[in-house]
This record gives C-alpha cells, structure tokens and sequence, in this order.
C-alpha cells in the first residue's frame, strides 16, 4: 500500500512565524501536490511537482513556497503565517505510470494561525 | 480554466435509501474522473475511477458511477446507504495535458440509522 505521511496532525503558530510542512511518500511517486481543505471550498491546489527540483503553481500559491529536494519528500513554508492560512493541508501523491493519475493522500496538518 | 462543481453540498437520507450525488466538469479535453472519499477522521481516499473504457464504473462499498461524456456528467450512485456511509465525498477531474487535479467543492452525507 502506499503511504503517504505528513509530519504533524495538528499544529498550532502565531502569526508572522516561518511555518514548515512536511510530506514524504514511499512508493517512488513522481508527483506531489499540497492541497488546503477549507470547508464548503473543497480542496484547492496550492503547488505541485513533478520531479526533484520542480515545482508549479497550482491555484493559490500567494504567502506559499515550497522544496522538493528528494523524490520522496515534499515541504510547503509558509514565510510568514498569517491568520487566513488556517486552515487543514493536505499531500498527495501521484505516478503517470498508472493511466488513471489516482491520488493518495496524508492524514492531514491542521493548522491554526492565532 | 477547468471546474468541477457538485450539485448538493448537504445530504441526509436514511438508511436503505437510494444515493445520487451530481458532479459536472467543464473540461472538453481528454479527462479523469474520480470520486474521493473521506469518513470522519480518515484520511481522502478512492472511491472509483474512470479513465477509458466502460463509462460504468464500479467502485469499493458498493458505489458506482456513470461517465456521460455529452453532459459532462460523473454522478455517484448508490442503492441503498449505510450509516457507515456517512463520509464528505469529492468528485475530482485530472486533466492530462495540465497535469494537475480539479476538485468539487463536497457533499457531505448524513446517513441516519
């Protein structure tokens, strides 16, 4: 099965802190995503890659960054949290060599920007 | 841009009751379709896929969906609900040449007993 772990379940920053998310799977994947899950919104695509060292904006990128330095793991920052940025994050994980491009998914990091 | 949009943010039905969740894309290229789904304190998860083939696809627990490729439709079927099924569900487009996913805002399912 594949897994697809997140660093923390719950985490808790002040605003204006440097905030690291972690994400690392184990299944080789090519792809990686960060999501927010915001309720009545869905899930929105924040940035995405396809390979070490790559990276693409998703939908909202604005007060994000992030670093794909190994295959297996993948790290949003926010530079400076705000309080708009509470919210639950969500990584997934894809290959394209399966035709159907199937996510799996983290548990989860919900955070809360006081 | 690429939308996905789910008619019912809210459903409650009772057990044994039949399930329909509506889901529409906009994308007239080649595309995707997928229903996540996420119980209570569970991780999002699979529910079914289409990508070719049969546009009746079957999934896990007994959930279906049908591809209507004339009216952009992906609609999640189930006969008869469990309280068990009671999850947020997610219908989801890939688009190919984008390489990215589109999601529908949610429907939550309430199955009471």
């Amino acid at each position: 099965d594949v897994k697809v772990t997140q660093s923390s379940r719950y985490l808790v920053k002040r605003t204006g802190e440097k905030v690291f998310l972690e994400c690392v799977q184990d299944m080789d994947h090519e792809n990686m995503f960060w999501y927010r899950q915001d309720p009545g919104l869905g899930l929105r695509l924040i940035y995405f890659s396809y390979d070490v060292k790559m990276k693409e904006k998703g939908d909202i990128p604005e007060g994000y960054s992030v670093s794909r330095e190994k295959k297996e793991r993948f790290s949003l920052i926010l530079e400076s949290a705000s309080t708009n940025q509470t919210s639950m994050y969500l990584c997934a994980s894809s290959t394209p060599g399966t035709a159907s491009y199937e996510q799996y998914f983290g548990p989860g990091t919900r955070l809360t920007v006081t | 841009a690429q939308s996905v949009s789910q008619h019912n943010h809210h459903v409650i039905l009772s057990e044994a009751a039949s399930l329909e969740l509506g889901c529409n894309y906009s994308y007239g290229g080649t595309v995707n379709l997928f229903w996540y789904v996420q119980y209570p304190g569970q991780h999002l998860q699979l529910l079914l896929k289409y990508f070719s083939g049969d546009p009746l696809v079957k999934g896990i627990k007994g959930f279906e969906a049908e591809f209507i490729k004339s009216k952009f439709s992906f609609n999640l079927r189930k006969p008869s609900v469990q309280w068990s099924d009671t999850a947020e569900y997610f219908c989801a487009s890939y688009n190919t040449n984008a390489g990215k996913s589109t999601f529908g805002d949610g429907t939550t399912l309430t199955v009471k007993p």
